[in-house]
C-alpha cells in the first residue's frame, strides 16, 4: 500500500513564478491536509480538503494560494508570484475520516530566489 | 486561540528514559497526538490520546490529563534513532482534522 505521495521533492522557483505542488492521498483516504513548516519550526496548518471540497481554508493566507483535490488526481497547492518568504516545506498528509492519525508525504522543498 | 508549550530540546543517553511534556490551551479539545520527524523528513505518527491516561505502543507511551490540559510522550530504552524532534498536537471540535502543532522537541541521545 504505497505512502502519501508528494512531487516535486524540490522546487526552485524565482520571485514572481507560480509554484504547483502535488499530493497523492494513501489509497483508501479521502481527506487531504496541507501543512508548511519554517526551518526549525512546527508545521502550520493551511488547508483541509476532501474530494471536490474545500472544509477548512483558515491557515491559507488570502492571497496567493489556493488548493483543489478534484474528483480525479492528485491534490494541488497553487502558489501564484511566489515570494521570498514562501519559502518551506510543505507537507501533505492524509486520513480516513477521524484525523486522529494522519499519514504524511515526504514534503515539497520550496525555494524562491 | 490555541496554543501548545513542549521544550524545545532535551539530551539523554542510549537506554535512559525520557519524557516529553506539552501543555495546550484551545477552545475544545478531541484529543493529543505525538508526531516523530527525523530531519526534516516526513513526520510519523507515533500514539494518540482521546481520553485521559496511559497508552503503550512498544517503547513509546503517552499519557492524557485533559483536567490539567497537559500531556506526555515517554521514550523508553532510549536508542541513538531515536533522536528526532517530537511534536505534540491537538485536534479541537468543530475544526474537521485539523491539527494544531507544538513548536517541536528536538531530542537528541548521547552514547
Amino acid at each position: 500500500n504505497a505512502g502519501v505521495m508528494q512531487n516535486p521533492r524540490h522546487l526552485v522557483r524565482r520571485r514572481g513564478q507560480e509554484a504547483r505542488l502535488r499530493c497523492s492521498p494513501m489509497k483508501g483516504h479521502s481527506h487531504v491536509y496541507w501543512y508548511r513548516q519554517l526551518p526549525e519550526e512546527g508545521l502550520k496548518f493551511m488547508v483541509y480538503l476532501q474530494k471536490e471540497n474545500i472544509i477548512d481554508e483558515s491557515g491559507m493566507p488570502k492571497e496567493r494560494f489556493s488548493a483543489e483535490f478534484p474528483k480525479e488526481g492528485p491534490s494541488i497547492l497553487r502558489i501564484q508570484q511566489v515570494v521570498r518568504g514562501d519559502s518551506a516545506a510543505y507537507f501533505c498528509a492524509s486520513s480516513t475520516g477521524t484525523g486522529n492519525e494522519q499519514y504524511f508525504g515526504p514534503g515539497t522543498r520550496l525555494t524562491v530566489t | 486561540g490555541q496554543s501548545l508549550e513542549q521544550p524545545s530540546e532535551v539530551t539523554a543517553v542510549e537506554g535512559a528514559i525520557v519524557q516529553i511534556n506539552c501543555t495546550y490551551q484551545t477552545s475544545g479539545f478531541y484529543g493529543l497526538s505525538w508526531y516523530q520527524q527525523h530531519d526534516g523528513g516526513a513526520p510519523t505518527f507515533l500514539s494518540y490520546n482521546g481520553l485521559d491516561g496511559l497508552e503503550e505502543t512498544g517503547r513509546f507511551s503517552s499519557f492524557l490529563s485533559r483536567s490539567d490540559s497537559y500531556g506526555y510522550l515517554l521514550l523508553q530504552e532510549l536508542q541513538m534513532k531515536d533522536s528526532a524532534s517530537y511534536f505534540c498536537a491537538v485536534r479541537a471540535p468543530n475544526q474537521g482534522g485539523k491539527l494544531i502543532f507544538g513548536q517541536g522537541t528536538e531530542l537528541s541521545v548521547k552514547p
